[in-house]
């Protein structure tokens, strides 16, 4: 009965690796995002998608790539992974854009 | 965060009344927000508030709304140690469909 999940939980990776990270929800909610949380909890946003449209984009490197193949799920690419990446990073999915319902996380350690 | 500000950290002792405090800087913000983020576990949304309202009381947790002073506060009466956790105060600037976070307040409570 989760609403919304992600996958991996745990994400350990050398530099340069690409990796992905899935999620999906099963709320019905027309809107998606991606947020990073760093180490000091800081928490921003970087891509939101809508009915499979990219309709936020926060001056994230192009190393960065959301895939939408349907509207539950909003998957994460990364290329070339660096260490400033390690971060947890939280999907999120939202009926209105106003109320967000936040995924587990998935915790990503680039050595 | 840079728009929305909270203090870093709070300690109170169970039973106690705790007051966490928000100032946001968008004052077209139509939605703001308490989330609450147990170690090592995702966000929960607590509550949020209307940007036309004043007050809102759920159970234990009062937000109250200064939109003059855009300020923002959440007050758990009769704190337990289970309420320990970081408290993310964040807003829905108008016209946006993103959620701004501040940088997280952390509640210990001492039993």
């Amino acid at each position: 009965d989760t609403a919304v999940s992600q996958t991996p939980k745990y994400l350990v990776t050398q530099m340069g690796n690409d990796k992905s990270i899935k999620c999906e929800q099963n709320l019905g909610h027309d809107t998606m995002y991606w947020y990073k949380q760093d180490s000091k909890k800081f928490l921003k946003i970087m891509f939101s998608y809508n009915n499979k449209e990219l309709i936020i984009n926060e001056t994230v490197p192009n190393r960065f790539s959301p895939k939408s193949p349907d509207k539950a799920h909003l998957n994460l690419h990364i290329n070339s992974l660096e260490l400033g990446d390690s971060a947890v990073y939280f999907c999120a999915s939202s009926l209105d854009g106003n109320e967000q319902f936040f995924g587990p996380g998935t915790r990503l350690t680039v050595l | 965060g840079e728009d929305v500000e909270q203090s870093l950290f709070l300690s109170v002792r169970e039973g106690d009344s705790s007051v966490i405090n928000c100032t946001y800087t968008d004052s077209s913000s139509t939605y703001l927000y308490w989330y609450k983020q147990e170690p090592g576990a995702g966000l929960q949304l607590l509550t949020y508030i209307f940007s036309n309202m004043d007050m809102k009381q759920d159970q234990r947790l009062t937000v109250l709304l200064n939109k003059k002073d855009k300020h923002l506060s959440l007050r758990i009466a009769d704190t337990q140690t289970g309420d320990s956790a970081i408290y993310f105060c964040a807003e829905t600037p108008r016209g946006y469909q993103k959620v701004t976070f501040g940088i997280g307040t952390k509640l210990q409570v001492i039993p």
